[in-house]
């Protein structure tokens, strides 16, 4: 069964640091995607970054990137430059090309931006 | 509209009661899902619709629970006989068509409070 594992229940940064957001998932699906997504406080689910099981290079999009490693099973988000904007939960999830093609949510991982 | 759309965005009522829930999908997208967010926690998938068809009912949690789209465009979640354990916020997200690789839009949410 697909699986995804977020460690890092909250995280702490000062304001124009970088920071990485850990994730590992479980699959017996050679073909799946990987989400991340960002949940402020108001409740919407915003979507950030999409890797391909497939794709050769790491994902970016502006200040976010993926730091994809498909032998570990691990796909950590890395924010670069940290905004007090970006204090929110944030979750990761897959969906297999089989079955449903439903996302599958880690527990995710509360951020927060210190000026 | 541009976005999904759910409604209402907050819902109270006494156990017991009977509770709908509403989703209007990003106009073309035919799969639609529902997603459950209990506080503080992940989100995990209820159902799934490809057109007006279910072909995946397997997260509802009971026999309380059903769900219907027409058209294939709005669908409604009905819980029956609400519990205090139902109490949570209830997502709807639609994808433009059934690439595992396409992201899943979110719609705001609606937050059910059973008293």
């Amino acid at each position: 069964a697909q699986k995804i594992t977020q460690t890092q229940p909250g995280m702490f940064v000062q304001e124009k640091e970088a920071v990485t957001l850990d994730c590992t998932y479980d699959t017996s699906d050679p073909s799946y995607g990987l989400f991340w997504y960002k949940q402020p406080s108001s409740g919407e689910m915003i979507f950030l970054i999409y890797q391909g099981s497939y794709d050769q290079q790491n994902a970016t999009e502006g200040r976010y990137s993926l730091n994809f490693q498909k032998a570990r099973k691990s796909a950590n988000l890395v924010i670069s430059a940290s905004q007090l904007g970006d204090s929110a939960m944030y979750f990761c999830a897959m969906r297999e090309r089989k079955g449903a093609q439903k996302l599958v949510f880690g527990q995710g991982t509360r951020l927060t931006i210190n000026p | 509209g541009a976005g999904v759309s759910q409604s209402p965005s907050n819902k109270v009522t006494e156990k017991g009661k009977d509770v709908e829930l509403r989703c209007d999908p990003i106009s073309g997208h035919t799969a639609l899902y529902w997603y459950r967010q209990s506080l503080g926690q992940g989100l995990e998938f209820l159902i799934y619709f490809q057109g007006n068809s279910a072909p995946d009912k397997s997260g509802l949690p009971s026999d309380r629970f059903s769900a219907e789209r027409t058209g294939g465009s709005v669908s409604t979640l009905t819980i029956q006989r609400t519990q205090q354990e139902d109490s949570a916020v209830y997502l709807c997200a639609t994808v433009a068509g059934g690439n595992y690789q396409e992201t899943q839009y979110f719609g705001p949410g609606t937050r059910l409070l059973v008293l």
